[in-house]
């Protein structure tokens, strides 16, 4: 079946730092790939996506390419605040099945 | 537009107890999603609707868990008995269709 696995947490880095978060995933087809954060105290928001093979998703400085040969979708950062700080999931869904299937999360903290 | 409203936030309750949680999508969307989320681990899809239909339920403990979705709006998810291992974060989501889904923010539930 599908599974994400995501770097293991947590993660802390020093406020202006480089940010990447691995991702892999397994899928028997052409999977979507997503990166959904979630705010202390609130509930999972979509970050960015991307449908198809090379396809960059973007959103509030964060980026991540969808890798088809190296099964990949890593989230990157190239200068992180404060505000970042959250918890961070990679999934997919198939086509023609929208259900998500995510990794564990990892949790991100950023110190001034 | 009003977002994927849950209630309760919180519950606490022990274990054999009856609990059930209710879910309003964001009007419009005919998708459906309950996903349990325990304590350092990624949500899982525990079932999902089509307007009132069901289309996966296939992780659905249907020997305690029960979930509905009276005229293809508001959805209950109900746990009758608890057990100790049901204690986790219950989200819904809602999708206008494709593979974007919508948050709320959530009931955690602790079963003692």
């Amino acid at each position: 079946g599908d599974s994400v696995t995501q770097m293991e947490g947590p993660v802390t880095l020093s406020e202006e730092a480089f940010l990447t978060i691995n991702c892999t995933y397994t899928a028997t087809g052409y999977p979507s790939l997503f990166w959904y954060v979630q705010y202390p105290g609130e509930g999972l928001q979509l970050l960015l996506k991307a449908t198809k093979a090379d396809d960059k998703g973007s959103n509030k400085g964060f980026e991540a390419t969808y890798r088809k040969e190296t099964t990949s979708f890593h989230l990157e950062k190239g200068s992180v605040q404060v505000s970042d700080s959250a918890v961070y999931f990679c999934a997919l869904s198939e086509f023609g099945n929208e259900k998500l299937t995510f990794g564990t999360g990892t949790r991100l903290t950023i110190i001034p | 537009e009003a977002g994927v409203a849950q209630s309760p936030r919180y519950k606490i309750i022990e274990k054999r107890q009856s609990v059930a949680f209710w879910c309003n999508p964001i009007s419009g969307h005919a998708t459906l999603y309950w996903y349990q989320q325990i304590l350092g681990q990624g949500p899982k899809l525990l079932i999902q609707f089509q307007n009132n239909g069901v289309v996966d339920d296939s992780q659905l403990p249907k020997d305690r868990f029960s979930a509905e979705r009276l005229k293809g709006v508001d959805s209950t998810l109900k746990i009758q008995p608890a057990k100790l291992e049901d204690s986790a974060v219950y989200l819904c989501a809602s999708s206008p269709g494709g593979d974007t889904q919508y948050f709320g923010p959530g009931t955690r539930l602790t079963v003692l």
